[in-house]
Parts: C-alpha cells; structure tokens; sequence
C-alpha cells in the first residue's frame, strides 16, 4: 500500500515550457486534491476532483490545467510555464467530504521555472 | 473567503515542556479541524482530528476545539526534539476542500 504517489519529484523547466504532474492514490479514495506551496503562503488548493469524472477550481488555478484520469490518478498540467510557477506541488487524497474524512499527501514536486 | 489564522512562530519550547499550538477560524459552519505536522522538505501528515467540542487525547497530543470561540488548539505534552517541525491547522465544512492556515513553526531546545 504505497498511498499517494507522485512523479518527477525534482523538475526544472525553462519559462514556456510545458509539463504534466503525475499523481495516484491506491487507498480507493475519491477525492483528490492538487495544492502548491509556496514560503509564507501555506498551502494553496489550485484544483480538485470530488469524484471520478468531475473537476473544480481551488484557489489558485490560473495556468493550470488538471485530469482526473480515472479513480486513482489526477494529473496537473502547465501548458505555458512562468517563473511565478516555482513552488512545491502537493497531491493528496480523501475517501469522502464533510466532517469524517482525513486527507493524505503524496511526497511533493520540487518545480523551479527559469 | 474562510480564513484560517495561525500564529507563523516560531514557538520555541525547552525539551519536555508543553508547547501550545492555537488556531481561529473564520467559518462558523466549520465542521471538522485537523492538526498536520511537517518536517522540513517532507510532506505534510495527518496527526490528528477532531469533530465535537472538547478536548481529543491521543497519546503526548490532545486536540481542543471550541466552536463558540472558533479555535482550535493543539498541546503536545513532554516536547522532544523530534517534533520540532510546522504545525498546520486545517478546517473543513461540509464540502471537499479543507482550507489550511500558513502553520506554526515549533523549535524543541534540548
């Protein structure tokens, strides 16, 4: 039971560039999650799946893109990277919604643009 | 916007002290509130939850929630240095998202 997994862990990409996030859960859960963190901002939601076949817009989903592939894997794409991009990029994963159900991280995609 | 607000720290407590972690929440229909710890470059993980008003013990950590006063805090009894890291606070209402404070930077001295 690996939990959330997550590739490349390291990336650097040049401003304009594109790239896709991968991330996939193994637990079963249904909703999943793609947050950025930044230092001093905390944890920022950028888009997230309550269910298979669904999407919706967190906080900050400004040139992102995401696909929820299938029940276990929700990738994050940049079509058009920029330096204000460089972050670290959490997925995690939930069973359900509302006040009974924890949320569980993947290790983080290290991303710098230059 | 539901805002959760954390003191950034750091908190700096001397090995075997109690160190206090608080929260306020904005959102009254708040329902659940989750305290994470992360160490630094690692992901955050879940350490502990709590739903009702009152305190929740879980081993050296107990949860205190009082949704009057929209707060929310977290002891952690005989500090060691090992739990030297960020403490972030997360609440959730009744939908998918949890919305996370900035976290509470906690410095153990042996």
């Amino acid at each position: 039971n690996a939990g959330v997994t997550q590739t490349p862990k390291f990336q650097v990409l040049k401003t304009g560039q594109s790239m896709t996030l991968q991330c996939a859960q193994d637990m079963n859960h249904n909703s999943m999650y793609w947050y950025r963190q930044d230092p001093g901002m905390g944890l920022r939601l950028i888009y997230y799946s309550a269910s298979e076949g669904t999407t919706d817009k967190g906080e900050v989903p400004n040139g992102y893109n995401v696909s929820r592939l299938n029940k276990r894997e929700f990738s994050l794409r940049l079509e058009s990277a920029a330096p204000s991009q460089t972050s670290v990029y959490f997925c995690a994963s939930r069973s359900g919604q509302g006040a009974s159900y924890e949320q569980y991280f993947g290790p983080g995609t290290r991303l710098t643009v230059t | 916007q539901k805002e959760v607000e954390q003191n950034s720290g750091p908190l700096s407590v001397p090995e075997g002290a109690i160190a206090s972690l608080n929260c306020t929440y904005s959102d009254r229909g708040s329902q659940s509130f989750f305290w994470y710890r992360q160490y630094s470059g690692k992901s955050p993980e879940l350490i502990m939850f709590i739903y009702s008003n009152g305190d929740k013990e879980d081993g050296r950590f107990t949860a205190q929630l009082n949704k009057a006063s929209q707060y929310v805090s977290l002891l952690i009894r005989d500090s060691q240095p090992s739990d030297s890291a960020t403490y972030l606070c997360a609440v959730s209402d009744s939908g998918y998202a949890l919305n996370f404070g900035k976290g509470t930077s906690l410095l153990v001295t042996p």
